[in-house]
């Protein structure tokens, strides 16, 4: 399995809690980027990483939302306090070092959660 | 700023034929790439095509090709051959630099039997 992996698949969560969504890019890419789907809208981007760079957190739309990579590979995305305006597709992509002039991103399936 | 504009909320093509989906974008960039990138019921994106601005020829993959139009700011996809399996929402993407993607708000492509 070579592709970029999410989990969960859905999550359903109550308005107030936070929520822990994780992901799993592609073995030797070093970029990872967080995207937020709202319905009928197209894919805001949400932060990025790269290697052992600071990351790029200018999408967080609040400051409820944070993410981490832990050794360079897995990412979780945290929402805290949730709230219904949360609720979007949550996908995560991969690449190889965005420095080289083109890099193509891989997605993951993502994560669709509700918030009650 | 950076802009990606799908102004086809919905299409729809009958099995066989060809349609062609709309994108515009607004850069003052001389040197970006422009992808089309299609998204079935699984969600998973999956890269269509891509083309680089520096680039004239207008890039081919299999029964996808696109219409860019670099002074129009113009990037269409045209899909011959259309086919059930080609129905999905259908994302313009733009990226000039190392990483940053601005997507449109995506045409949802339906195929007819």
């Amino acid at each position: 399995g070579a592709g970029v992996s999410q989990s969960p698949s859905n999550k359903v969560t109550e308005k107030g809690k936070d929520v822990e969504l994780r992901c799993d890019p592609i073995s030797g890419h070093t970029a990872l980027y967080w995207y937020r789907q709202s319905l009928g809208q197209g894919l805001e981007f949400l932060i990025y990483f790269q290697g052992n760079s600071a990351p790029d957190k200018s999408g967080l739309p609040s400051d409820r939302f944070s993410a981490e990579r832990t050794g360079g590979s897995v990412s979780t995305l945290t929402i805290q306090r949730t709230q219904q305006e949360d609720s979007a597709v949550y996908l995560c992509a991969s690449s190889f070092d965005p420095s080289v002039s083109y890099n193509e991103q891989f997605f993951g399936p993502g994560t669709r959660l509700t918030v009650l | 700023a950076q802009t990606v504009t799908q102004s086809q909320p919905e299409m729809s093509v009958q099995e066989a034929e060809t349609v062609t989906l709309s994108c515009t974008y607004d850069t003052s960039e001389s040197d970006y790439y422009l992808f089309w990138y299609k998204q079935p019921p699984s969600r998973q994106m999956i890269l269509v095509i891509r083309q680089e601005a520096y680039k004239q020829q207008n890039a081919t993959e299999n029964r996808f090709s696109v219409n860019f139009q670099k002074a129009a700011k113009s990037f269409s996809l045209k899909i011959s051959d259309s086919q059930l399996g080609d129905a999905a929402m259908y994302f313009c993407a733009y990226c000039a630099g190392t990483y940053k993607y601005i997507f449109g708000t995506g045409t949802r492509l339906k195929v007819l039997a």
